[in-house]
């Protein structure tokens, strides 16, 4: 298979600081990579996709300038919360998908974020 | 904009008993429609796929059917045991993209 990390697998922070999170690729290149949140009870929903070299592409009502998107690599995407408040915390979730390999996603293990 | 309904949104199983979760979605050119189990904190599991040029797969105690003029899918688990006890979400890719829309989930419990 393919496997995908993160890290933090979680993180408190103080309302209004920044909170960078890592997705890695381990054992593969992701051209693309996937951003997801899921707030307790519900569903996963796409925040952004992201291609190597490329900018982010933000779905609709999500704030650029507030999560900011970085595919510096094939193998590393980072997702950072700027100003974070509490009704940003939420489980955020990666995932990477490997050219030729059709449409499957390969989940990271998520990050639980907890804003005070 | 493109949507997946998924029902029930809750479902309680005898052990040894058959789980159907069932689909829809509004995309008629999605392509790809995976099945994920979700632990409570855990990553989501792809447990099945189907493409839309098969109508039914099938993987020992699960399998997946397709009904692509309808725009169904159903999750079928026969003889269920309590591990299978977790959420479960559908998915279907947005056509001309490798994003997912997913349902809204399905809390299976397995009743020993």
């Amino acid at each position: 298979g393919a496997v995908v990390s993160q890290h933090p697998s979680w993180v408190i922070c103080k309302s209004g600081t920044s909170v960078k999170i890592e997705c890695r690729s381990l054992d593969f290149q992701a051209t693309t990579m996937f951003w997801y949140r899921q707030f307790p009870k519900q569903s996963l929903m796409l925040m952004a996709t992201s291609n190597e070299g490329s900018k982010a592409t933000y779905e609709q009502g999500v704030e650029k300038d507030k999560f900011l998107i970085n595919h510096a690599s094939l193998t590393l995407s980072t997702l950072t919360v700027t100003s974070a408040h509490p009704e940003d915390s939420s489980f955020y979730i990666c995932s990477g998908r490997r050219e030729g390999w059709g449409d499957e996603q390969f989940f990271g293990p998520g990050t639980r974020l907890t804003v005070l | 904009g493109e949507n997946v309904e998924q029902h029930p949104s809750t479902l309680s199983v005898q052990e040894g008993d058959s789980a159907v979760i069932k689909c829809t979605y509004s995309d008629s050119a999605s392509n790809y429609f995976p099945w994920y189990k979700q632990e409570l904190g855990k990553r989501p599991q792809l447990i099945i796929d189907i493409r839309s040029n098969v109508g039914e797969k099938k993987d020992q105690r699960i399998a997946v059917t397709l009904n692509k003029t309808a725009k169904h899918f159903s999750l079928h688990i026969t003889e269920t045991q309590p591990e299978d006890s977790a959420v479960y979400f559908c998915a279907a890719t947005l056509s001309g993209t490798y994003k997912y829309i997913f349902g809204t989930g399905t809390r299976l419990k397995v009743l020993a």
